[in-house]
């Protein structure tokens, strides 16, 4: 069976800092990649996916990923983040019939 | 209106209580799926279906059962509630397998 290893349980880091976030997968063969966002009391909502092509993604709201397949990882990257990137970020990874496999989060703390 | 409706939002149960969470999807998609959302622990996949007569177990679906009424609405019960089914629970929808999911709002269930 596939898992989704996030690195990073906590971050916190201040406003306009750099941001990534580490995501590795164990499936070696073809495979979806998504990172999902869960703000505080919401549900989550896509940021991003790699499906095939161009392994750097750019997502929504600045972000982005890049898939490397020779590391099997897919690690969320931000510029410059802003307080209200507060969250829980989800790697999630699809590589068959079944439903995704998520990671178990990061809970990403920016202060002002 | 969302395009994935789950009730109710809160629910508090007493252990050995039989329940249902109900979800309904606006998208017209085939593929339905029951997370449930556990601190630390991220998302676990409980039940998924890819058509009205096609019904899968996910990794933990020990506990509970699913019915899938119709494209629009699948439902998942709890025969018989224990106090370690106490989660947030998502339902979610996909086009297919290389899409993002789309989620609903999330039923918080407390089994006391």
């Amino acid at each position: 069976a596939q898992s989704v290893s996030q690195h990073n349980h906590h971050v916190i880091l201040s406003e306009a800092a750099s941001l990534e976030l580490g995501c590795n997968y164990s499936y070696g063969g073809t495979v979806n990649l998504f990172w999902y966002v869960q703000y505080p009391g919401q549900h989550l909502q896509l940021l991003l996916k790699y499906f095939s092509g161009d392994p750097l993604v750019k997502g929504i709201k600045g972000f982005e990923a890049e898939f490397i397949k020779s590391k099997f990882s897919f690690n969320l990257r931000k510029p410059s983040v802003q307080w209200s990137d507060t969250a829980e970020y989800f790697c999630a990874v699809n590589e068959g019939a079944d439903g995704l496999t998520f990671g178990k989060g990061t809970h990403l703390i920016i202060q002002p | 209106d969302a395009d994935v409706t789950q009730t109710p939002r809160n629910r508090i149960t007493k252990t050995g209580k039989r329940i249902m969470l109900e979800c309904s999807q606006t998208k017209g998609h085939d593929r339905m799926y029951w997370y449930r959302q556990d601190p630390g622990l991220g998302l676990r996949l409980i039940y998924y279906s890819f058509d009205v007569k096609d019904i899968n177990k996910g990794e933990i679906s020990d506990g509970y059962s699913v019915s899938r009424q119709a494209q629009a609405k699948f439902s998942l019960s709890l025969e018989s509630a224990i106090p370690n089914q106490t989660a947030l629970y998502f339902c979610a929808t996909s086009r297919d397998r290389g899409y993002g999911y789309t989620f609903g709002s999330g039923t918080r269930l407390t089994v006391v």
